[in-house]
C-alpha cells in the first residue's frame, strides 16, 4: 500500500483559510466514504478531526471541514488560529482493508 | 475516560523479540477493534496491524508480515505485538490505537506510545 500524498506544508496568516489536500487513488480515497483527518502537535499523539470524509467527532471546532472530490480529500481549516499550527494526516479505508495513511502535511500559522 | 495505556517498549538488536502491551481501560475493549500504528521519528503515521474485537482476524502491513503478530486477551483488557526479527527499520514509536465504532476504519482514541530502537 502506497502511503497518500500531501502537500508537506501549507501555511497561512490568522483568520484566513487553508486547504490541506490527500491524494490517492480509485482503490482507496476515491472507492470509499471512509476518509478521515488527524492533527498531531509534537510530541502528542494523533486526535481525530474528521471522519467520513466530512464529518466532525464530537468536540472538534466548526472551523475545520472535510470534503472529496474523485481520488482527492481535503480538509480546510478556516479562520486560521496559532493553536491549528500541527501536523495533519489524512487516512483512507482501503481495497485491501486496511487503512493508509497521507505522507502528513505541516501547518504553519505566520 | 477512554485510555490506552502502552508498555513494551525498549532497546534491542537487530534480529532480537520483543512483545508490546496495550492496556485499554473506560469503555468495553471486547467490543472494539484495535490497530497498531507506528512513527519513526521525524516521519510520519504508518498503519502496522489490525484485530477484530473478539480476536478472529487479524491483518497486517506487508512490511511487517511474517515478523510481527498481534493479539488481544479480551479478560484482561489487553492489546498486544509480539515482534520478531526486528530490523533497524522498525525502530519507532508505536502506538495502540481503538477503532470507531461506526462503519470505516478510522481511528478515535491514541494511546501516548511506547518506543521501540532497533540498533546494534
Amino acid at each position: 500500500q502506497s502511503a497518500l500524498t500531501q502537500p508537506a506544508s501549507v501555511s497561512g496568516s490568522p483568520g484566513q483559510s487553508i486547504t490541506i489536500s490527500c491524494t490517492g487513488t480509485s482503490s482507496d480515497v476515491g472507492g470509499y466514504n471512509y476518509v478521515y483527518w488527524y492533527q498531531q502537535y509534537p510530541g502528542k499523539a494523533p486526535k481525530l478531526m474528521i471522519y467520513d470524509v466530512s464529518n466532525r467527532p464530537s468536540g472538534v471546532s466548526n472551523r475545520f471541514s472535510g470534503s472529496k472530490s474523485g481520488n482527492t480529500a481535503s480538509l480546510t481549516i478556516s479562520g486560521l488560529q496559532a493553536e491549528d499550527e500541527a501536523d495533519y494526516y489524512c487516512s483512507s479505508y482501503s481495497s485491501s482493508t486496511t487503512p493508509v495513511f497521507g505522507t502528513g502535511t505541516k501547518v504553519t500559522v505566520l | 475516560e477512554v485510555q490506552l495505556v502502552e508498555s513494551g517498549g525498549a532497546l534491542v538488536q537487530p534480529g532480537e523479540s520483543l512483545r508490546l502491551s496495550c492496556s485499554a481501560s473506560g469503555f468495553t475493549f471486547s467490543s472494539y477493534w484495535m490497530h497498531w500504528v507506528r512513527q519513526a521519528p521525524g516521519k510520519g503515521l504508518v498503519w502496522v496491524s489490525r484485530i477484530k474485537s473478539d480476536g478472529s482476524s487479524t491483518t497486517y502491513a506487508d512490511s511487517v508480515k511474517g515478523r510481527f503478530t498481534i493479539s488481544r486477551d479480551n479478560a484482561k483488557n489487553t492489546l498486544y505485538l509480539q515482534m520478531n526479527s526486528l530490523r533497524a527499520e522498525d525502530t519507532a514509536l508505536y502506538y495502540c490505537v481503538r477503532e470507531v465504532a461506526i462503519a470505516g476504519i478510522g481511528m478515535d482514541y491514541w494511546g501516548q506510545g511506547t518506543q521501540l530502537t532497533v540498533s546494534s
